[in-house]
């Protein structure tokens, strides 16, 4: 079936703007997770899904983030009032299980914040 | 929290050649995946691999959890294996910590 879709693919926006990042896991995957990739780094946890519950959300840089998952399936990453900081790549994963498994990761979101 | 330590940062091979990726990780951990990013900043999975080794085509891992690392072996490279190659631990059940990568680039 169809992979990790996120959307859009690039976002540019100027500070102080809200955005929302669109996650579309593989179908019937339990978890699903967000990372941030900053230039030439690995990918950051920022917060993990169990169905619609959020488990974690102990890599969320601040209050200005905010994630959900409503029905267990689409995800939303929303970041209120952005800051230049918040330029990264944002990463979606999914994977089958409740436990630790094989993440499947979205292409991600390039976040551009001027 | 756990740390993960890759080795080397940098790497240019020539097409045909072998390389050892290493991973050191400073915890006891419950599992570790390898990934490749490509040039396209997609991350494809490559290894689920707790322990022991696996094999898939040209590449193979290995994991010695009692020692702490993992390694990912890549034989006769081609141009395609070029990107960044990131190994994540999770000493939990879903928090992974990803290393810095190694960045591998096979020339033709």
């Amino acid at each position: 079936g169809a992979g990790v879709s996120q959307s859009p693919r690039y976002k540019v926006a100027k500070r102080g703007q809200d955005v929302a990042l669109r996650c579309d896991p593989i179908s019937g995957h339990v978890s699903l997770f967000w990372y941030q990739q900053a230039l030439g780094q690995g990918p950051e946890f920022l917060t993990y899904f169990q169905n619609e519950a959020q488990l974690d959300k102990s890599g969320l840089p601040s209050d200005r983030f905010f994630a959900e998952r409503p029905e267990g399936s689409v995800s939303t990453l929303k970041i209120q009032r952005t800051q230049q900081e918040d330029s990264a790549v944002y990463l979606c994963a999914s994977s089958q299980g409740t436990d630790t498994d094989t993440q499947y990761f979205g292409p991600g979101t390039r976040l551009t914040v001027l | 929290g756990i740390q993960v330590e890759q080795s080397p940062p940098d790497l240019i091979l020539q097409e045909g050649a072998n390389s050892t990726l290493r991973c050191n990780f400073s915890d006891s951990v419950n599992n570790l995946q390898w990934f490749h990013q490509n040039p396209w900043g997609q991350l494809i999975n490559l290894f689920y691999i707790p322990s022991g080794t696996k094999q898939n085509g040209r590449l193979s891992a290995t994991t010695v959890a009692t020692e702490r690392y993992s390694l990912l072996y890549i034989s006769s490279s081609q141009t395609t294996d070029s990107g960044v190659y990131f190994c994540a631990a999770c000493s939990g059940t879903y928090k992974y910590i990803f290393g810095t990568g190694t960045r591998l680039k096979v020339l033709a």
